[in-house]
């Protein structure tokens, strides 16, 4: 069965520090998505992206956060300076269209960590 | 705006027993209702999901959820629980149309008593 792939599962960075977040959705999706889930919180809509371009970002989603598709495959999450409040479970989603609705497949998440 | 609402944070039920995970939504039309599961270390794993037409959906594990639009909830249902159902089950809703972002519920974390 496809599946979503994240890279990496875990990272622990210092605060300030830029961090890249790796996803290669799956291949015939043409919708893609970031979330995050900080501990014991609810899993929180970042960003979607089609057809090169950000379709909608939540307010989380400031100028600390872009998002690339640099090849046909990867979508990146990037942050550019790190703060605490980041560390959080991301979750990558790509989806496609099923009886009228898109149909959002997620991957496995990494988790980072701001000391 | 859009919210979803599960009450129960954490469910503990002996194996075998059956399940029900309660949702509630707030949306100002019929929305798209999932529910997704999250074993340890896991992704988000789709269960099942309600667009339109028979309010009794069928979804993978045993699971199935009924769509009620006067209580507006989409409680999730097992008859028979097993070992490995533990996990944590997020409820979502999507607007119709268009990309599709989804809003989660808090999520419930299911425990199973051997």
């Amino acid at each position: 069965e496809p599946e979503v792939t994240q890279t990496p599962s875990h990272q622990v960075t210092q605060m300030g520090q830029e961090v890249i977040l790796r996803c290669v959705p799956i291949s015939n999706h043409l919708y893609f998505y970031w979330y995050r889930q900080i501990l014991g919180q609810k899993v929180e809509f970042l960003v979607s992206f089609y057809n090169n371009e950000i379709s909608e970002k939540s307010e989380i989603f400031d100028d600390q956060f872009s998002v690339e598709r640099p090849d046909g495959s990867n979508f990146t999450l990037k942050i550019r300076s790190t703060k605490l409040e980041d560390s959080a479970m991301y979750f990558c989603a790509s989806s496609e269209w099923v009886s009228g609705a898109n149909v959002l497949t997620f991957g496995a998440g990494s988790r980072l960590t701001v000391l | 705006a859009q919210s979803v609402t599960q009450p129960d944070i954490h469910i503990t039920v002996s194996e075998g027993a059956s399940l029900e995970l309660r949702c509630n939504y707030s949306y100002g039309a019929t929305p798209y209702l999932f529910w997704y599961v999250q074993s340890p270390g896991q992704g988000l794993q789709l269960l099942l999901k309600y667009f339109s037409g028979d309010t009794l959906v069928q979804g993978i594990k045993g699971f199935e959820a009924e769509f009620k639009r006067s209580q507006s909830s989409f409680n999730l249902r097992k008859p028979s629980v097993h070992w490995s159902d533990a996990a944590e089950y997020f409820c979502a809703v999507g607007a119709p149309g268009g990309y599709n972002k989804l809003i989660f519920g808090a999520g419930t974390r299911l425990a199973v008593h051997p």
